[in-house]
């Protein structure tokens, strides 16, 4: 049974604006998450993490939330640029991966 | 750095016939993990392997299925008989320490099978 769920496996933003990813989890003993960017061809690459112990983590333009409570977590990315485009994956306590949502970002 | 290496990009095959997928992973990194991607099910562990000793197979789907590392700088995905079903792209990861350790992953390229 999927444990990470993202339920959007597509997303359309202009350039500029913000990307809102989001992923649910089921297993409260997660205590770390990771998310994970792949373009087509490579395999997926580490972006950003969190500890459960915090609700927020920025780096750059990325910025991830976590909401313990709903078992929600986001990816905030701004502003999107057009390099952004791909397959976001979110990920919980290492290994256990999401379905991927597909970002596109329209010049 | 050369990352995490798979072979081969590509592998085409006929159904019923063997298929070995193999993986290089990142030297020092002491985890290794085999993922198939699928569109229904994402990225789906395998099985993982810690200091080069199988510690989770549960994910791995048949007995058709079979993983192996024989030392710490070599990994091989083995599917005997394959089936059409098997088609998938099949990544390769390492990471510096075990799992849950809050370690990222380092993703090979991935092997594209088809099975006709």
């Amino acid at each position: 049974d999927q444990q990470v769920k993202q339920n959007s496996p597509s997303l359309s933003v202009q350039e500029g604006r913000i990307s809102i990813l989001n992923c649910d989890y089921t297993n409260s003993m997660f205590d770390y998450f990771l998310w994970y960017k792949k373009y087509p061809a490579e395999g997926p690459t580490f972006l950003i993490s969190i500890s459960s112990i915090k609700d927020k983590n920025e780096d750059g333009r990325f910025t991830v939330f976590l909401n313990k409570s709903a078992k929600h977590l986001s990816l905030h990315i701004v502003p999107s640029q057009p390099g952004d485009s791909a397959v976001y994956f979110c990920a919980a306590s290492g290994d256990y991966f999401g379905t991927g949502t597909s970002l596109t970002v329209i010049p | 750095d050369a990352g995490v290496i798979q072979s081969p990009r590509h592998e085409v095959t006929e159904m019923g016939q063997e298929v070995t997928l193999r993986c290089k992973p990142i030297s020092g990194h002491n985890s290794l993990f085999w993922y198939r991607q699928t569109m229904m099910r994402g990225l789906e562990l395998l099985i993982y392997f810690n200091n080069n000793v199988p510690i989770d197979d549960s994910g791995m789907p048949e007995d058709r299925f079979s993983a192996k590392m024989p030392n710490a700088s070599f990994s091989t995905l083995k599917i005997q008989p394959s089936e059409p079903r098997d088609s998938a792209v099949y990544f390769c990861a390492s990471s510096l320490y075990g799992r849950g350790e809050r370690s990222p992953l380092h993703f090979g390229n991935g092997t594209r099978l088809t099975v006709t």
